[in-house]
């Protein structure tokens, strides 16, 4: 089976542009987690679905960024507008509730700069 | 507020030689706790777990210990290999939600 799907791997962008993530989860996956990677800030938890529905979006930054997760198969993390704080890694991962250990698969990554 | 902390930003090892990666957890809520491996340009990937009511699970070269009561844990590869040079990340469950909370990772240098 395949893993989480990311894309694009790499996107550069201008300040002031949209920007669109995307990630496939794991087939039968019920939990999608976005999360950002910095150097200064670490690993950080953006939001959070189960079964397409957000649970928690406290860890997004502003109003400019928004998550979607339209069927279990798809979801996207828009900026809009872009800023160069933006650039960063986003992960997408997922997770099958009933696990115990709520082990998350991660996907490999997009690394957006901002210019 | 830190829940989880890896007090030691990078970790230098003969190769052959035992590493031991540290974590310390302030929620004694946590009912899991996970290692992850990451290597440059791709996601983390799951190594080794342990539940909060065991103190030592093995994996073949990886051993993690807990202990609860000093609230740490640790991970020992034994014996070190080139390929395990890394970040490697702590993180924590609790059975009230889904999230997992995350130390901020300690790069593991495996030196020949």
């Amino acid at each position: 089976d395949a893993g989480v799907i990311q894309s694009p791997r790499h996107e550069v962008t201008e300040m002031g542009q949209e920007v669109t993530l995307r990630c496939k989860p794991i087939s039968g996956h019920d939990y999608l987690f976005w999360y950002r990677q910095t150097m200064m800030r670490g690993l950080e938890l953006l939001i959070y679905f189960n079964n397409n529905v957000p649970i928690d979006d406290s860890g997004m930054p502003e109003d400019r960024f928004s998550a979607k997760m339209p069927n279990a198969s798809f979801s996207t993390l828009k900026i809009q507008p872009s800023e160069p704080r933006d650039s960063a890694v986003y992960f997408c991962a997922s997770s099958l509730e009933g696990t115990g250990s709520n082990e998350q698969f991660f996907g490999p990554g997009t690394r957006l700069t901002v210019l | 507020d830190q829940q989880v902390k890896q007090n030691s930003p990078s970790l230098s090892v003969q190769e052959g030689r035992i590493s031991i990666l540290n974590c310390d957890y302030t929620n004694s809520m946590f009912d899991y706790f996970l290692w992850y491996k990451k290597y440059p340009a791709e996601g983390p990937t799951f190594l080794i777990s342990i539940s909060s009511i065991k103190d030592k699970n093995e994996d073949g070269r990886f051993t993690v210990f807990l202990n609860k009561s000093a609230k740490h844990l640790s991970l020992h590869i034994v014996p070190s290999q080139p390929g395990d040079s890394a970040v490697y990340f702590c993180a924590a469950s609790g059975d009230s939600n889904y999230q997992l909370i995350w130390g901020a990772g300690t790069k593991l240098i495996i030196k020949p």
